[in-house]
């Protein structure tokens, strides 16, 4: 069973911080990585899809980098708002399936 | 497009109860799956389904079963509940093209209870 890890578990920030959280997986036969984002009473969301090392990917506030090489990914909140609250979920796809880290609980408080 | 829907939304059976959690998507996605949420943990596989005809285990599948006739829909069935299956049951389902890794698009979930 493969182990991915992120850190912290959660965490609390005030609206208008930046925040970064860390996605750490097993790098051998590594075929992409996902970032899912996931409200309370809501279904997980895809945010980010990412396949190569040094990938960068965009939306909004939120940006991804890839290391593959590695085996770590970092998602970044630039200036958070409540509405960033969620739990942030990222999937490496290793051929067949993914395999789901526990994520990472942000809350943003105002 | 309803995308994945999940019924029911919310169960609670006594132990050694069956049940079926049905699962159905319109987006005609070859590759469906059932994950289970448990505090603390990730999103843990239980069965998943490359087309219509074919299933196979995940993680956790001891105590489910699946079966896919049709590409639209893809049941979970408890055999015989038990309290450690208590959870919260997603499905998903995605497109598989040429390999391309493409994004699962999640149920709204069943939060199951097992007395």
């Amino acid at each position: 069973i493969l182990n991915v890890e992120q850190s912290p578990q959660s965490l609390h920030v005030q609206e208008g911080d930046s925040t970064n959280f860390t996605c750490s997986f097993p790098s051998s036969n590594f075929y992409a990585l996902h970032w899912y984002r996931w409200e309370t009473a809501k279904s997980p969301e895809a945010l980010f899809v990412m396949t190569l090392n040094g990938d960068e990917k965009k939306k909004g506030r939120i940006s991804a980098t890839l290391n593959t090489k590695e085996g770590y990914s970092y998602l970044y909140i630039k200036g958070s708002q409540p509405e960033d609250s969620a739990t942030y979920l990222c999937a490496p796809y290793y051929g067949q399936n993914f395999v789901f880290g526990p994520g990472t609980r942000l809350s943003v408080l105002p | 497009n309803a995308g994945v829907t999940q019924t029911p939304k919310f169960q609670v059976l006594k132990t050694g109860q069956s049940m079926t959690l049905q699962c159905a998507q319109d987006m005609n996605h070859e590759y469906m799956s059932w994950y289970r949420q448990d505090p603390g943990m990730g999103l843990r596989l239980i069965h998943y389904s490359v087309g219509a005809g074919i299933t196979d285990q995940g993680e956790v599948p001891n105590g489910y079963n699946v079966s896919r006739s049709t590409t639209e829909d893809f049941p979970l069935r408890l055999l015989s509940a038990a309290p450690s299956q208590t959870s919260v049951y997603f499905c998903a389902s995605r497109i598989t093209q040429g390999g391309m890794v493409n994004e699962q698009f999640f149920g709204p979930g069943t939060r199951l209870t097992v007395l």
